[in-house]
């Protein structure tokens, strides 16, 4: 069962930061966080994922809180090829993932 | 590196039919993997994990006699949707966990199943 509380959907103005909020309150120390997205009729793409440290990639950013119980993926400057739904899942070990309903973000030209 | 490849993109049976969906590990050995269904404007539901060499477990309220899984090597799984419905019609997607990603997962590009 999913284990993470996001907005229904969000929107951002092209070229601006996109920061996308994540409640994960009951995570457990060996729990990570995970984000992907989805483009309409696609599989999910990886984006990034943490356990305690905030991470950057060539794609976003992660924030995790001190007490690990909220994150935030931060895309830093949006174009409209980032319009997608975005999923933050949790999980331990290797097991498996369930989504929740993510977050449909919309860039706006 | 990490790639995941299904077959076919998009397919349309007639009711009664079964149909068969292929998911490839290109690049790395699978052990397991892992199939979602997905309907319109919903989020994705995992479906069943796919073992190497073993049976396949299936969430709760999936049907296994209907939703047949087959890991026969380290690189593929097969998903077959046997006397297909029009309420099968949804979206499939297989994945598959990557040393990479800290086993997070990898996933194919979704197979549209259409019954009619």
């Amino acid at each position: 069962d999913a284990k993470t509380t996001q907005p229904t959907s969000m929107d951002c103005a092209e070229g601006r930061a996109a920061n996308l909020p994540c409640n994960h309150s009951t995570i457990s120390g060996n729990e990570y966080v995970y984000w992907y997205r989805q483009i309409h009729s696609q599989g999910p793409q990886y984006i990034i994922h943490g356990l305690k440290n905030n991470e950057t990639n060539e794609m976003a950013s992660l924030i995790i809180t001190e007490d690990r119980k909220s994150s935030t993926l931060i895309l830093p400057h949006a174009t409209l090829r980032d319009t997608a739904v975005y999923y933050c899942i949790v999980r331990v070990g290797r097991g498996q993932f369930y989504f929740g309903t993510g977050t449909s973000l919309t860039v706006i030209p | 590196g990490a790639v995941v490849s299904q077959h076919p993109s998009w397919v349309i049976c007639k009711s009664g039919t079964s149909v068969k969906i292929e998911c490839r590990s290109l690049d790395f050995q699978a052990t397991t993997m892992f199939w979602y269904r997905q309907f319109p404007k919903q989020s994705l539901m995992l479906m069943a994990t796919s073992n190497e060499g073993s049976k396949a477990t299936y969430e709760q309220g999936v049907e296994k006699d209907k939703f047949l899984i087959n890991h026969a090597s380290l690189t593929l799984s097969t998903l077959t949707v046997t006397s297909a419905h029009p309420e099968d019609s949804s979206f499939y997607i297989c994945s598959a966990p990557s040393s990479r990603l800290n086993y997070g997962y990898t996933f194919g590009s979704g197979t549209r199943l259409t019954v009619v």
